[in-house]
């Protein structure tokens, strides 16, 4: 139960588009459509994204879109504004059952 | 509203045990699966433990099997884990989180927090 990869920050100006990574195993994210993406401000609850590689939840700004190739999942965000300051989790469902989170990204609006 | 209120943290020495809850209101809570995650301070999201709505199906991580079990009381509407011979890793903020019935966690508690230190 290895922690999903993700970079550990990526930033870009208001406006940009930026993409964060989320690399798993053939067990995770290769062998299911289940990733998803959470938000967290500091001092908050995570808040959900997407779920299933590219479904927004009611609420989310189309800014945020999920895709997925192989073992890799990737969430961009379109348009960047200075509130999508945040760290940014992904998440999969796994062949035992469980569920794994990626490392986390630390995404800085300049 | 759709809401989850978790309690039953605290201060505990290692090899002690605390049990958590989670109240859960806003939605058919025996309809959906439950999930336990947790922070450590300054770090990222841990999965810790889910449990199916009829508390049939219960799965753990690797590093709390044998020493937390998951449960759940749905003529209560609340979700428990039970901590036991907890150890200074398992520092951390805890939150209970609903899960959408396609393995996403859509809502989720303010958390409480665990401190295993003598």
């Amino acid at each position: 139960q290895s922690a999903l990869t993700q970079p550990a920050s990526v930033s870009g100006s208001p406006g940009q588009s930026i993409t964060i990574s989320c690399t798993g195993t053939s067990s995770d994210v290769g062998a299911y459509n289940y990733v998803s993406w959470y938000q967290q401000h500091p001092g908050k609850a995570p808040k959900l994204m997407i779920y299933d590689v590219s479904n927004r939840p009611s609420g989310v700004s189309n800014r945020f879109s999920g895709s997925k190739s192989g073992n890799t999942a990737s969430l961009t965000i379109s348009g960047l504004q200075a509130e999508d300051e945040a760290d940014y989790y992904c998440s999969s469902y796994t062949s035992s059952g469980t569920r794994v989170f990626g490392t986390g990204t630390k995404v800085t609006v300049l | 509203e759709v809401q989850l209120l978790e309690s039953g943290g605290g201060l505990v020495q290692p090899g002690g045990s605390l049990r958590l809850s989670c109240a859960a209101s806003g939605f058919t809570f025996s309809s959906h699966a439950m999930s336990w995650v947790r922070q450590a301070p300054g770090k990222g999201l841990e999965w810790v433990s889910a449990i199916g709505g009829s508390a049939v199906s219960t799965y753990y991580t690797d590093s709390v099997k044998g020493r937390f079990t998951i449960s759940r009381d749905n003529s209560k509407n609340t979700l428990h884990l039970q901590m036991d011979s907890l150890r200074a890793e398992d520092t951390a903020l805890y939150y209970c989180a609903k899960d959408n019935d396609v393995e996403a966690l859509d809502i989720w508690g303010q958390g409480t927090m665990v401190t295993v230190s003598s």
